[in-house]
């Protein structure tokens, strides 16, 4: 069965530091992979998604970037973190394969920026 | 141009009565349809989907979804909610044979169940 792994589960970082999210993917080949940004527990925000390696759509411009350097690992990156980066952050996949088309989540990370 | 619409912000109800949490949607040609619910700090969980076939489609924990193509609505409903049914649900539209993989999610409907 695929399972999805995000971390760091909690983060707590001061403005104006770098920041990395990490989600993989097990158990399935070539997903899509996306990235929400959920705030104040309500609507989700698609901020990327790649359909395959090296292949990132960005949706939202902002002080975020993604990147996919193998198969089933995707990050969220940030150089320099504002206060309203907050949020709780969600990776998803998908499968890339004509018939099957939720999403599936991983357990988010919650970001504090102070 | 795909959307969603959820007309409430919350739903209460009493734990063994019936639940409904409404959806209504917009999209090019015939629609992709999905209910996801949320825990306190957790994922989305997916609960069902309507891709084609009967309007009725039931999912995990005795949800089941109408699909109604005349009044362009997906409503979630249980026949009797329990406390542990209270959560964030959902509704989420695709549109059908579109290349474009992303999903419009609606902003969510807060579902509390009193015991």
């Amino acid at each position: 069965s695929q399972t999805i792994h995000q971390w760091p589960a909690t983060l707590v970082q001061p403005v104006g530091s770098p920041l990395s999210l990490e989600c993989t993917v097990e158990g399935t080949s070539n997903p899509n992979l996306y990235w929400y940004r959920q705030a104040a527990g309500r609507g989700l925000q698609l901020l990327f998604y790649s359909v395959g390696i090296g292949q990132i759509s960005s949706e939202v411009p902002q002080n975020l970037s993604a990147s996919r350097p193998q198969d089933r690992q995707f990050i969220l990156s940030s150089k320099k973190l504002l206060l309203s980066d907050s949020g709780f952050y969600l990776c998803a996949w998908s499968p890339s394969l004509a018939g099957n088309y939720e999403q599936y989540f991983g357990p988010g990370t919650r970001l504090t920026v102070t | 141009a795909q959307s969603v619409a959820q007309p409430e912000d919350q739903v209460n109800v009493a734990e063994g009565n019936p639940l409904t949490v409404k959806c209504t949607y917009s999209v090019s040609g015939n629609p992709y349809l999905f209910w996801y619910v949320q825990y306190p700090n957790r994922g989305l969980q997916f609960l069902l989907k309507y891709i084609t076939g009967d309007n009725l489609v039931k999912g995990s924990y005795g949800f089941e979804a109408e699909f109604n193509k005349s009044q362009t609505s997906f409503h979630l409903k249980k026949p009797s909610a329990l406390v542990s049914d209270s959560a964030l649900y959902f509704c989420a539209v695709r549109a059908f044979r579109s290349n474009d993989y992303k999903l419009s999610f609606g902003a969510g409907t807060t579902v509390t169940v009193r015991a």
